[in-house]
């Protein structure tokens, strides 16, 4: 079966840094997507990882190895605003999008 | 023009009503998707249309009818429903459905927040 694996929760304080970890066995692959999405609105898209290595955008930046069916989102210089569920989600050999369940990240002050 | 445009933003339905969800993108985009998400959950892919063609159905039951009237437009028609399909229901688009390089992200709509009673 096809499987994406994140954690449930994580809390980090406001100006720290986070790294929200993703492993994945799916039938396939052909990327991994990196999603923001807020309480009750719809995800907003953070990254694409298709090629081992980090890809850096702003404060945020996403790592992917094949080899090992793992990615992680590192969020840098916390802000408040970064309170929100991380999804990740691996497009399978079929093109289809396979979504873990979320990391609920909440930041203190 | 990058967005995606769902209406209405909430709906409440009684179980006998009838009523459809909309969805508009005007980016040129070839795929159109339907998800449902439930709280705390992720999205739940339901159809896919591929230029204007149904391609994916994920089993979803019959009470839920899409349909893509041209390539900027794409509905969701609901009769009967059940409370148990409350949900946020997320349209997104994005270039193709397939390609050698599958780099094109998906963009989403706002959601409609569906309750029904």
């Amino acid at each position: 079966g096809q499987n994406i694996d994140q954690p449930t929760e994580m809390t980090a304080t406001e100006g720290a840094i986070v790294q929200i970890n993703c492993t994945y066995q799916t039938s396939g692959f052909n990327g991994l997507f990196w999603y923001q999405q807020h309480a009750g609105e719809a995800p907003t898209f953070l990254s694409y990882n298709v090629l081992d290595g980090l890809e850096e955008k702003g404060r945020f930046s996403s790592f992917l190895s094949r080899s090992k069916g793992y990615s992680y989102l590192l969020l840098k210089e916390l802000q408040m605003k970064d309170s929100a569920s991380y999804l990740c989600a691996v497009m399978d050999s079929n093109y289809q999008l396979i979504w873990g369940a979320g990391t609920k990240l909440i930041i203190k002050p | 023009d990058t967005e995606v445009t769902q209406t209405p933003k909430h709906l409440v339905m009684g179980m006998t009503n009838k009523k459809s969800l909309k969805c508009e993108q005007h980016m040129g985009h070839r795929a159109m998707y339907w998800y449902k998400q439930k709280a705390k959950k992720p999205p739940e892919l339901m159809f896919v249309y591929s230029y204007e063609k149904l391609s994916i159905n994920e089993s979803v039951p019959s009470r839920f009818s899409p349909e893509c009237p041209n390539s900027s437009l794409l509905n969701l028609h609901l009769h009967a429903l059940q409370p148990e399909d409350s949900a946020l229901y997320l349209c997104a688009s994005s270039q193709e459905i397939q390609g050698p390089i599958p780099t094109e992200k998906l963009f989403f709509g706002s959601g409609t927040q569906l309750s029904v009673l």
